[in-house]
């Protein structure tokens, strides 16, 4: 089985440009969670879904970032405008009815 | 305010030793404890989970959880040195991970050969 799946793997963009991520989860899955990880903060929720539905986004950290999930198969997390403090790796995870949750590759985000 | 406390290390541990992981958690409602492996560049796979104090062993790792201590350790034995990697530590009120999982910082495991 396909596990999640997080494009792009790696982006690289300049100050104040929008980014997109996008997240694919594993079908059947009805949670779906953004974390960020970097070296000072670890890893930290952003936002999660339950049926599409976003369930908490307390862990966004200001209103540039913003996420989606239009259906059960896709998600974006959008970042606009990007800042250099944004760069982290993103991750993308999901998880059904409550259970063990399981992560995709992640997206290294570089903000230059 | 959910805290998960790990001290970073690095924490180094001859091979076929038994490797000593520990973690503190604030939440007195939390439910559900997970314990995650991340190699350099990659994504966490969980590795124990354990819902109950006590003991939970699964192969070379067992999991140990105290509620009134609000503590929470990993032991893996016989370690290797493909044991390397970073541990974290994970919370979550409910039952399973519906609520979003609370990660600590993570201890480096170095398993010397």
């Amino acid at each position: 089985d396909a596990g999640v799946i997080q494009s792009p793997r790696h982006e690289v963009t300049e100050m104040g440009q929008e980014v997109t991520l996008r997240c694919k989860p594993i079908s059947g899955h009805d949670y779906l969670f953004w974390y960020r990880q970097t070296m000072m903060r670890g890893l930290e929720l952003l936002i999660y879904f339950n049926n599409n539905v976003p369930i908490d986004d307390s862990g966004m950290p200001e209103d540039r970032f913003s996420a989606k999930m239009p259906n059960a198969s896709f998600s974006t997390l959008k970042i606009q405008p990007s800042e250099p403090r944004d760069s982290a790796v993103y991750f993308c995870a999901s998880g059904q009815g409550g259970n063990t949750i399981y992560f995709g590759e992640g997206s290294w985000l570089t903000v230059v | 305010q959910k805290e998960v406390e790990q001290n970073s290390g690095p924490l180094s541990v001859p091979e076929g030793a038994i490797a000593s992981l520990n973690c503190t958690y604030s939440d007195r409602v939390s439910q559900s404890f997970f314990w995650y492996r991340q190699y350099s560049g990659k994504s966490p796979e969980l590795i124990m989970s354990i819902y109950s104090n006590g003991d939970k062993e699964d192969g070379r790792f067992t999991a140990q959880l105290n509620k009134a201590s609000q503590y929470v350790s990993l032991l893996i034995r016989d370690s290797q040195p493909s044991d390397s990697a970073t541990y974290l530590c994970a919370v979550t009120v409910s039952g399973g991970g519906a609520d979003g999982l609370t990660f600590g910082k993570g201890t480096h495991l170095i398993i010397q050969p």
